[in-house]
């Protein structure tokens, strides 16, 4: 039971260039998420999916994408990369709210966009 | 969700007990105590949660005041290890799909 994983764990981009994130779990949850920390910041939600082929918009959306593939897949998409979007990314998982909810994080991506 | 105070920084030695608290005064009845911590580069990490009763589990014990008006996380021997931010929240039983919202925490700086 490898909980969630996140691919790559560190990216260089330069600016315009496009990449996507990858994030799966493997505990049949329905609701993922994805987070952004910048350094010394809280976590802000980028994007989020209640359960396989939903996805709704969080906190700061704009410049990604993101495609909800299957239960166990939740990617993020950044079309054209700005270095504002240096950032550490997380993505979670959610246990079902009548058993006492839980978000599992992954591992992040360490994402520098030049 | 109702809003949670915590202490920005706390400091406690190796093998000691570490008892980070929580206000929430505001706080409803169908509204849960979470906590979470965050150590330095890594995800966050779910401890424990509670609704009124005290709770325990292998990582640590939660401490709800009988009004419910705060909490306190108690992590009974701490290490190097539990040095992180830990986040307080509070949170309804049927919060849907939005999301958690890590305040500013604690940070937890363990001495040896």
């Amino acid at each position: 039971n490898a909980g969630v994983t996140q691919t790559p764990k560190f990216q260089v981009l330069k600016t315009g260039q496009s990449m996507t994130l990858q994030c799966a779990q493997d505990m049949n949850h329905n609701s993922m998420y994805w987070y952004r920390q910048d350094p010394g910041m809280g976590l802000r939600l980028i994007y989020y999916s209640a359960s396989e082929g939903t996805t709704d918009k969080g906190e700061v959306p704009n410049g990604y994408n993101v495609s909800r593939l299957n239960k166990r897949e939740f990617s993020l998409r950044l079309e054209s990369a700005a270095p504002s979007q240096t950032s550490v990314y997380f993505c979670a998982s959610k246990t079902p709210d009548y058993i006492g909810e839980t978000q599992y994080f992954g591992p992040g991506t360490r994402l520098l966009v030049l | 969700d109702a809003k949670t105070t915590q202490p920005p920084s706390m400091d406690c030695a190796e093998g000691r007990a570490a008892n980070l608290p929580c206000n929430h005064s505001t706080i409803s009845g169908n509204e849960y105590v979470y906590w979470y911590r965050q150590i330095h580069s890594q995800g966050p990490q779910y401890i424990i949660h509670g609704l009124k009763n005290n709770e325990t589990n292998e990582m640590a014990s939660l401490i709800i005041t009988e009004d419910r008006k705060s909490s306190t996380l108690i992590l009974p021997h701490a290490t190097l290890r539990d040095t992180a931010v830990y986040y307080c929240i509070v949170r309804g039983r049927n919060s849907g799909n939005t999301p958690l919202v890590f305040g500013k925490g604690t940070r937890l700086s363990v001495i040896a």
